[in-house]
């Protein structure tokens, strides 16, 4: 069966400097890896995704995830953090070889420091 | 184009009851799935349905329920509510064909229910 896991409950970093979120995953086949984010009493917002070609995905806010198959990890990157990135942030992923069905991380919580 | 919508936003019922939720999915998406976020548990996976068929399920039990119809709006009903079923829960749509699972889901701002 497929997983996927977000090791930090919560990540901070000062605005300005990069930030990452990790998630790694686990799955049969080829993953259909994503990533969104949930601001307050908000619903999810899709960030990016992997489905296949070019290792480095560029999304929506400046933000970019490498896929790498080899440590099986799907990390969130933004090179310069906002105040206004603090948010929920969640790993998704798709195993096409097992129940086509998608499984979310546990989230990560990012706060952005002024 | 409108984004997905999802009535009611909030929701208060007693143990015992029934709740039904809508989703009105993006226009001329065909696809709709039932999510159930709560602190402990996170984002749970429901169901899926695709041109009126349901083409996935969750490990939910046979208290929830769902649907949806012609014009892919979605419903998802719950029997017998219990404390436990307290949660956000979300409705997403997507695009495409039956099997591209490459389509991003693009979500409702959820409907909160509270079971007392």
């Amino acid at each position: 069966a497929q997983s996927v896991a977000q090791p930090e409950d919560q990540v901070n970093v000062a605005e300005g400097n990069p930030l990452t979120v990790k998630c790694t995953y686990s799955v049969s086949g080829n993953p259909y890896l994503f990533w969104y984010v949930q601001y307050p009493n908000r619903g999810l917002q899709f960030l990016l995704k992997y489905i296949t070609g070019d290792n480095l995905v560029k999304g929506s806010y400046g933000f970019e995830a490498e896929f790498n198959k080899s440590q099986t990890s799907f990390h969130l990157k933004k090179p310069s953090a906002l105040v206004s990135d603090s948010a929920l942030y969640f790993c998704a992923v798709r195993d096409m070889a097992w129940d086509d069905k998608i499984i979310f991380g546990k989230g990560t919580r990012l706060h952005i420091l002024p | 184009k409108a984004g997905v919508t999802q009535t009611p936003r909030y929701l208060i019922k007693t143990r015992g009851q029934q709740v039904t939720l809508s989703c009105s999915p993006i226009s001329g998406h065909r696809s709709v799935s039932w999510y159930q976020q709560t602190p402990g548990q996170g984002l749970q996976f429901l169901f899926e349905y695709f041109s009126e068929t349901q083409r996935n399920k969750g490990n939910f039990p046979g208290r929830f329920s769902g649907r949806q119809f012609s014009n892919s709006r979605s419903e998802m009903n719950v029997s017998t509510l219990e404390l436990g079923d307290s949660a956000l829960y979300l409705c997403a749509s997507s695009g495409g064909l039956a099997g591209n699972y490459q389509e991003t889901q693009y979500f409702g701002p959820g409907t909160r229910l509270l079971v007392l």
